[in-house]
């Protein structure tokens, strides 16, 4: 399968500061990219969905001044939370896609965020 | 808008047992059905998943049945053991946009 990295793998940050997720697809192009968020015991939340070069789309109820996402190329994207607060804190997971390359979606191995 | 229901949210059998878990989508676009499986803290793992034109789809000790009629899907496992324990999410997504719609998934504990 395709090899996705992220880093970090968790962080821990002071309420009001920011925090850079980076998402890479290190095998394949990505053209897409799906943001997911995982509060413990519930399934993966779809945050924002991104093109390579455009702005990305946000799912209802996410902040988009909030959750900064750039996806200036096809192997990079990074997710910056702004301000975080304790609430923020969460399991945040990239999912990169390549258009025509099939149904299987892949996964970053997903980021610890914890705000005090 | 699309959602998908998976039932039941905790399962709990004994080890050597069969599990069944089943899911219902909305959106009768809907023609690819993956099966996750995460364990904690770490990323969902494809495990199997059956595309709207076939029925059925067996890999080992894992099989996904669909039925495009009553928008429905279940996966089975066999002979379960205890590196089966788990949470499984179900998923269904269109060609349209690939866009994963996620159940909300179901805890597996097998019982030695």
């Amino acid at each position: 399968g395709a090899v996705v990295s992220q880093h970090p793998s968790w962080v821990i940050c002071k309420s009001g500061t920011s925090v850079k997720i980076e998402c890479r697809s290190l095998d394949f192009q990505a053209t897409t990219m799906f943001w997911y968020r995982q509060f413990p015991k519930q399934s993966l939340m779809l945050m924002a969905t991104s093109n390579e070069g455009s702005k990305a789309t946000y799912e209802q109820g996410v902040e988009k001044d909030k959750f900064l996402i750039n996806h200036a190329s096809l192997t990079l994207s990074t997710l910056t939370v702004t301000s975080a607060h304790p609430e923020d804190s969460s399991f945040y997971i990239c999912s990169p896609y390549q258009a025509l390359g099939g149904y299987e979606q892949y996964f970053g191995p997903g980021t610890r965020l914890t705000v005090t | 808008g699309e959602n998908v229901e998976q039932h039941p949210s905790t399962l709990s059998v004994q080890e050597g047992d069969s599990a069944v878990i089943k899911c219902t989508y909305s959106d009768s676009a809907s023609n690819y059905f993956p099966w996750y499986k995460q364990e904690l803290g770490k990323r969902p793992q494809l495990i199997i998943d059956i595309r709207s034109n076939v029925g059925e789809k067996k890999d080992q000790r894992i099989a996904v049945t669909l039925n495009k009629t009553a928008k429905h899907f279940s996966l089975h496992i066999t002979e379960t053991q205890p590196e089966d324990s788990a949470v499984y999410f179900c998923a269904a997504s269109r060609n349209s946009n690939y866009q994963l719609i996620w159940g909300a998934g179901t805890k597996l504990i097998i019982k030695p």
